[in-house]
């Protein structure tokens, strides 16, 4: 079990430009969760997939971000047409349908808009 | 509306004192409650975490958490700090009908020599 793992860890980016990144959960966890943290704050809930179906988005993921999770294994988090508000801490998470395991998260993309 | 509060936003303590974290909560019902914490740049680790049973849980570290239903909240302790307890902690809330994780502010802890 080598944890949850996240790449890249930072990305630098030009106002404008599209991103991706990626999170491969614990392998038997069937729940995949993304965050987003921003300076001082608490993780803020993005979205959520139980196996391959995505099946909660918050308000706060606009049109210009998008996730999926093919196969129900790894997931991506797209952000299009990049802001300065983006700039962020991006956090993926998994457990298993329940959360008595707890939730497992990843060292996080730090993403940074110029 | 549902929220979880860490009144505390930044709290100094000396090397070897004792620590007391607070965390309040507002849901329907007795949700799952975790703390975790995350050191500069790093993701979160989980301390420990309370569903049923016993209101006072251990986790790892040497920390522990005393639930009360009466006051919605799940403070976290530590008897001793050390100097690696300096890290921004979070106490997390999932209803349990509902397993997405909401988590409070944080607390910023810094430990002086």
């Amino acid at each position: 079990d080598t944890g949850v793992s996240q790449n890249p860890r930072h990305k630098i980016t030009k106002r404008g430009q599209n991103v991706t990144f990626r999170c491969d959960p614990i392998s038997e966890h069937n729940r995949l969760y993304w965050y987003r943290q921003t300076l001082g704050q608490g993780p803020e809930f993005l979205t959520y997939f139980q196996n391959e179906a995505q099946l909660e988005k918050s308000r706060l993921l606009s049109d210009r971000f998008s996730a999926e999770r093919p196969k129900g294994s790894f997931s991506t988090l797209e952000i299009q047409r990049t802001e300065q508000g983006d700039s962020a801490m991006y956090l993926c998470a998994s457990n298993e349908n329940s959360p008595e395991g707890g939730y497992t998260f990843g060292s996080g993309t730090r993403l940074t808009v110029v | 509306a549902q929220s979880v509060t860490q009144p505390d936003i930044h709290i100094t303590v000396s090397e070897g004192a004792s620590l007391e974290l607070r965390c309040n909560y507002s849901y329907g019902a007795t949700p799952y409650l975790f703390w975790y914490v995350q050191s500069p740049g790093q993701g979160l680790q989980l301390l420990l975490k309370y569903f049923s049973g016993d209101t006072l849980v251990q986790g790892i570290k040497g920390f522990e958490a005393e639930f009360k239903r009466s006051q919605s909240s799940f403070n976290l302790r530590k008897p001793s700090v050390h100097w690696s307890d300096a890290a921004e902690y979070f106490c997390a809330v999932a209803p349990s009908n509902d397993y997405k994780l909401s988590f409070g502010a944080g607390t910023t802890v810094t430990v002086r020599a």
